[in-house]
């Protein structure tokens, strides 16, 4: 079966840097996704790991140790508009994600 | 970057009847797209995967009978909601993509079915 945890909350002011841990178990991994989701709104594309180690894109960057079935995803210089859910979800060769049940991330002034 | 189209944005509809709901991949051919769906402060859970030219494969739990699922072309998938109830009420997500990169799977919009 599959098994997601990542923290359910995270606060953090404007400007700083939060980092939101996932550890999964799965099977026929082929790879970690991040997504961000705003309330009522579909979910949208932020970051992919395949092989182990950093990915870096501008403010964000997702890390990942397949042997460790972990992942974290880094936020810097935080905006108020990057007040939102944090979906870590695995896939498997097909395109088929599991999700994790979200981080939502509370930026505050 | 794959574009996804799902349509309606969102339906009201009365207890009994069904829904239809569209999911096109606008610029790329899907052999695979994915039905999900998130109810009020949860996270998404995969429904089925729909299968071009093939019966879709549903997940544990998920009435294959209830959600019919047709994905007749490389670029249209549907997803009918039959006999709807107050309890199918959701928020229901297509997503498809040409496969794991850094584009990622992309998500079409979303539909916010109220059953009344």
């Amino acid at each position: 079966g599959q098994n997601i945890d990542q923290p359910t909350e995270m606060t953090a002011t404007e400007g700083a840097i939060v980092q939101i841990n996932c550890t999964y178990q799965t099977s026929g991994f082929n790879g970690l996704f991040w997504y961000q989701q705003h309330a009522g709104e579909a979910p949208t594309f932020l970051s992919y790991n395949v092989l182990d180690g950093l990915e870096e894109k501008g403010r964000f960057s997702s890390f990942l140790s397949r042997s460790k079935g972990y992942s974290y995803l880094l936020l810097k210089e935080l905006q108020m508009k990057d007040s939102a859910s944090y979906l870590c979800a695995p896939g498997d060769s097909w395109g088929k994600l599991q999700f994790g049940a979200g981080t939502q991330v509370v930026v505050t002034p | 970057g794959a574009v996804v189209s799902q349509h309606p944005s969102w339906v009201i509809c009365k207890s009994g009847t069904s829904v239809k709901i569209e999911c096109r991949s606008l610029d790329f051919q899907a052999t695979t797209m994915f039905w999900y769906r998130q109810f009020p402060k949860q996270s998404l859970m995969l429904m089925a995967t729909s299968n071009e030219g093939s019966k879709a494969t549903y997940e544990q739990g998920v009435e294959k009978d209830k959600f019919l699922i047709n994905h007749a072309s490389l670029t249209l998938s549907t997803l009918t909601v039959t006999s709807a109830h107050p309890e199918d009420s959701s928020f229901y997500i297509c997503s498809a993509g040409e496969g794991p990169s850094d584009y990622g799977y992309t998500f079409g919009s979303g539909t916010r079915l109220t059953v009344v």
